[in-house]
């Protein structure tokens, strides 16, 4: 089994940065895939390969990975961001996938 | 565009088996390259893989649920299929099909998700 972590909340005002961290080991042999959540609705997909944006997906959307964090960042956050964000990995040896717990964005 | 769309009983009683349908616009279950997944997410958490059928025939499965799981495909219908035996409350969830064609790393195409109450 592989454990991701997230934070349960992250809270920023509109207009600024907001930084959601999801914890792992050996991201380095995986590849990290982000998720957006609104109430009711499917997930979407908004990151892949760690930094790859779908098409449909703003550029103030990026992905990063340091160390045992991957990090999804949204620059100039909207109201419209507010959602649950969950981080997803795909353990290649094992053909099995993986999901952190999600963390819910506030736009305050 | 590949559209899904999850159909089935929404109740099931315990015990018995849930089953349920993804029916597949845009794209072709016989279509090399393509695998197609199932998920769950309980109300207030987070998501769950089930398992997978690859469009060769090959099928994965979360350990966890893999004794009670069988995924199959109609190609003729266009259509892929979740089974879940010896259901309990626990299993109540917001399942949703999902694929990706290419590399298996992730999910860009998701159903709208059915939810599935299990209770007597």
């Amino acid at each position: 089994s592989y454990v991701l972590t997230q934070p349960p909340s992250v809270s920023v005002a509109p207009g600024t940065t907001a930084n959601i961290p999801c914890g792992g080991n050996n991201f380095g042999s995986k590849s990290v895939s982000w998720y957006q959540q609104k109430p009711g609705q499917a997930p979407v997909l908004v990151m892949y390969f760690d930094s790859d944006r779908p098409s449909g997906i703003p550029e103030r959307f990026s992905g990063s990975i340091s160390g045992n964090t991957a990090t999804l960042t949204i620059s100039r956050v909207e109201a419209g961001d507010e959602a649950d964000y969950f981080c997803q990995v795909w353990d290649s040896t094992g053909d099995l996938y993986f999901f952190g717990p999600g963390t819910k964005l506030t736009v305050l | 565009q590949v559209q899904l769309q999850e159909s089935g009983p929404r109740l099931v009683k315990p015990s018995q088996t849930l089953s349920l349908t993804c029916t597949v616009s845009g794209g072709s279950t016989n279509s090399g390259g393509f695998y197609w997944s199932w998920l769950r997410q309980p109300a207030g958490k987070g998501l769950e893989w089930i398992g997978r059928f690859f469009a060769s025939g090959t099928t994965n499965f979360n350990p966890s649920l893999e004794s009670r799981v069988t995924i199959s495909v109609d190609t003729s219908k266009n259509q892929f299929f979740l089974n879940l035996s010896s259901v309990t409350a626990a299993d109540t969830a917001v399942y949703y099909c999902a694929s990706r064609s290419g590399d298996p790393s992730f999910f860009d195409y998701w159903g709208q998700g059915a939810l599935v109450t299990v209770s007597s």
